[in-house]
């Protein structure tokens, strides 16, 4: 089974903090992506990634930047937390190699910016 | 642009009835669909995905989804829900190889199973 890790399940960070959320898959897909989840709003993508130090924008993507040095590991960057970016952040892989193939979720970080 | 649009952001169904959960997509071409499910406090798990190969589609946990290009729809039905069905639906769509994995999601619907 294909696992998506994400390093923490809760966060709690100050307004301006420098927040880095981390994930690793352990099925060398060549696809990662983060969205925000937020309710009524479904899942949002920030950024994408398909191959080690690309890097694509997603529909939300003001406030976060995004680091893949290596491909099984995709982080999340809030330069600068603020309150309106606490939400549940969910990281997801996919293979490249087939456009029908499914997405893989991890469990998920609960970010509260105080 | 594409979109997916649930209908109904709030289910509620008793025990044993059917559990229909609506899903229309927008798009100029077929897209390639799913339907994910996530339990409280987990993240997105695939429950059936649409490859055009048969537009009936049978998934996990005995949900099905049909494919109706006519009505631009991939409704999620189960004939009989059970109290473990509990939980929020996200239909997505994909556009295929030009845009490979990257999703576009409704904004779910959350299913209530009442005894």
């Amino acid at each position: 089974d294909v696992k998506v890790t994400q390093s923490s399940r809760y966060l709690v960070k100050r307004t301006g903090e420098k927040v880095f959320l981390e994930c690793v898959q352990d099925m060398d897909h060549e696809n990662m992506f983060w969205y925000r989840q937020d309710p009524g709003l479904g899942l949002r993508l920030i950024y994408f990634s398909y191959d080690v130090k690309m890097k694509e924008k997603g529909d939300i993507p003001e406030g976060y930047s995004v680091s893949r040095e290596k491909k099984e590991r995709f982080s999340l960057i809030l330069e600068s937390a603020s309150t309106n970016q606490t939400s549940m952040y969910l990281c997801a892989s996919g293979a490249g190699s087939s456009y029908n193939s499914p997405l893989h979720f991890g469990n998920g970080t609960r970010l509260t910016v105080t | 642009a594409q979109s997916v649009t649930q209908l109904g952001s709030h289910v509620s169904v008793s025990e044993g009835a059917l559990v229909l959960l609506r899903c229309n997509y927008s798009s100029s071409v077929p897209p390639y669909l799913f339907w994910y499910v996530q339990y409280p406090n987990q993240g997105l798990q695939l429950l059936l995905k649409y490859t055009s190969a048969a537009t009936l589609v049978k998934g996990i946990n005995g949900f099905e989804a049909e494919f109706k290009k006519s009505e631009t729809s991939f409704h999620l039905t189960k004939p009989s829900a059970h109290m473990s069905d509990a939980a929020e639906y996200f239909c997505a769509a994909g556009k295929g190889r030009g845009a490979t994995n990257k999703l576009i999601f409704g904004t779910g619907t959350l299913l209530a199973v009442q005894p």
